[in-house]
């Protein structure tokens, strides 16, 4: 497709269950960005990969939280053992390239997780 | 203290007023600055990037101060359709963009 795909859009979660959230970014995009949003916030950076390393993890908020980009294209968010203030919105952006001076992040349409 | 931070609003005015948002940033070394709008249950998209000689897209006007730390973003003769979440960005180096909480704007008929 033409922008960047998440999958699913919505999620139902009983809590101490895992999930697995799914970001397809724009064909080319070398660098990729989750991020969480909760009701009412903006977007808090999560992790970013440039291809399938993934440079930066400082924003996952607990070790139940692991992203992953093995082929340095589609990408997952994985969260062990769910908890109530995991509920979010979840959106991951893509852009072309980490050295361009002003890159556009275009983002996806993000994954409402509800944990109950 | 956030390292970005906008008024919340909402900021609710009429159709053709003329509207500004501010927003600060902590991190003297930010080096890229943007105006994102986010709709309700939408994803954020570009609005405009913000240039150290100030920036404007038709109705819409980007001024940065790097002395106060500042970014404004001003919206002249307010469609309905301009309402949505403001959300004012920065970016340092190659770091990830960090976002601000967001300003809401509603336009009223």
């Amino acid at each position: 497709g033409a922008g960047v795909s998440q999958s699913p859009r919505y999620k139902v979660a009983k809590r101490g269950q895992d999930v697995a959230l799914r970001c397809d970014p724009i064909s080319g995009h070398v660098s990729l960005f989750w991020y969480q949003q909760a009701l009412g916030q903006g977007p808090e950076f999560l992790t970013y990969f440039q291809n399938e390393a993934q440079l930066d993890k400082s924003g996952l908020p607990s070790d139940r939280f692991f992203a992953e980009r093995p082929e340095g294209s589609v990408s997952t968010l994985k969260i062990q053992r769910t908890q109530q203030e995991d509920s979010a919105v979840y959106l991951c952006a893509s852009s072309a390239s980490r050295d361009r001076p002003e890159p556009e992040a275009f983002f996806g349409q993000g994954t409402r997780l509800t944990v109950v | 203290r956030k390292e970005v931070e906008q008024d919340p609003g909402p900021f609710n005015v009429p159709e053709g007023a003329t509207v500004a948002f501010n927003c600060t940033y902590s991190n003297s070394a930010s080096q890229s600055f943007f105006w994102y709008r986010q709709d309700c249950r939408k994803e954020p998209k570009l609005l405009m990037s913000v240039y150290s000689s100030g920036n404007e897209d038709g109705r819409f006007t980007a001024q940065l101060n790097r002395a106060s730390q500042y970014i404004s973003l001003l919206i002249r003769d307010s469609k309905l359709s301009d309402s949505a979440t403001y959300l004012c960005v920065v970016r340092s180096g190659n770091t990830p963009l960090v976002f601000g909480k967001g300003t809401r704007l509603s336009v009223i008929a």
